[in-house]
């Protein structure tokens, strides 16, 4: 089945810093790839997402590029803010998994001023 | 758009009950609907998939008669954890997948339940 590894956290920034959270994932087929974002005590939103390769999925600053020759979709923000503290998942979904999302251990990111 | 309700979003309840939790897709149409269950600083384990008007698919090692899941209709379905012990106590997360024109896989979340088990 699908898998993801994701960057060990917790990852502590200052503000402004920049910000790479890497995710790398095993699947067959052609997946979509998604990131999530879950804020203290609430569900996940879905913070950004691609679908084929080359694909750069954005919002609210972040990124990531669907590199399908290194299968990997690194989460990057050039400048971080206190209101980016959170949790982080990456998610791939299809592949042989029928749509289902497979999870990352998710990426404690917290933020300083 | 592709707005998902929970309710309760908190219940506490005695050893022994049994707990019903709703998912809504408020302004659309889910054809597959999916429960994870969220331990604290963990990942999100699904549980079940439910397709309107059939049976849930159950992921390996999920108890189908603890976790009863229906799928009624297109914008609801219903997790009922039955006799509830302390070990259930968990964030239960439902989220929605429609067709159309939404991305292909793209899965829309509730704002969890919390479940806690006396």
């Amino acid at each position: 089945g699908d898998s993801v590894t994701q960057m060990e956290g917790p990852v502590t920034l200052s503000e402004e810093a920049f910000l790479t959270i890497n995710c790398t994932y095993t699947a067959t087929g052609y997946p979509s790839l998604f990131w999530y974002v879950q804020y203290p005590g609430e569900g996940l939103q879905l913070l950004l997402k691609a679908t084929k390769a080359d694909d750069k999925g954005s919002n609210k600053g972040f990124e990531a590029t669907y590199r399908k020759e290194t299968t990997s979709f690194h989460l990057e923000k050039g400048s971080v803010q206190v209101s980016d503290s959170a949790v982080y998942f990456c998610a791939p979904a299809g592949g042989t998994s029928y749509g289902k999302l497979t999870f990352g251990q998710g990426t404690i990111l917290t933020v300083h001023p | 758009g592709a707005v998902v309700s929970q309710h309760p979003s908190r219940v506490i309840c005695k050893s022994g009950t049994s707990v019903k939790i709703e998912c809504r897709s408020l302004d659309f149409q889910a054809t597959t609907m999916f429960w994870y269950r969220q331990f604290p600083k963990k990942s999100l384990m699904l549980m079940a998939t439910s397709n309107e008007g059939s049976k849930a698919t159950y992921e390996q090692g999920v108890e189908k008669d603890k976790f009863l899941i229906n799928h009624a209709s297109l914008t609801l379905s219903t997790l009922t954890v039955t006799s509830a012990h302390p070990e259930d106590s968990s964030f239960y997360i439902c989220s929605a997948r429609a067709a159309g024109t939404y991305t292909y896989n793209e899965q829309f979340f509730g704002p969890g339940t919390r479940l806690t088990v006396l």
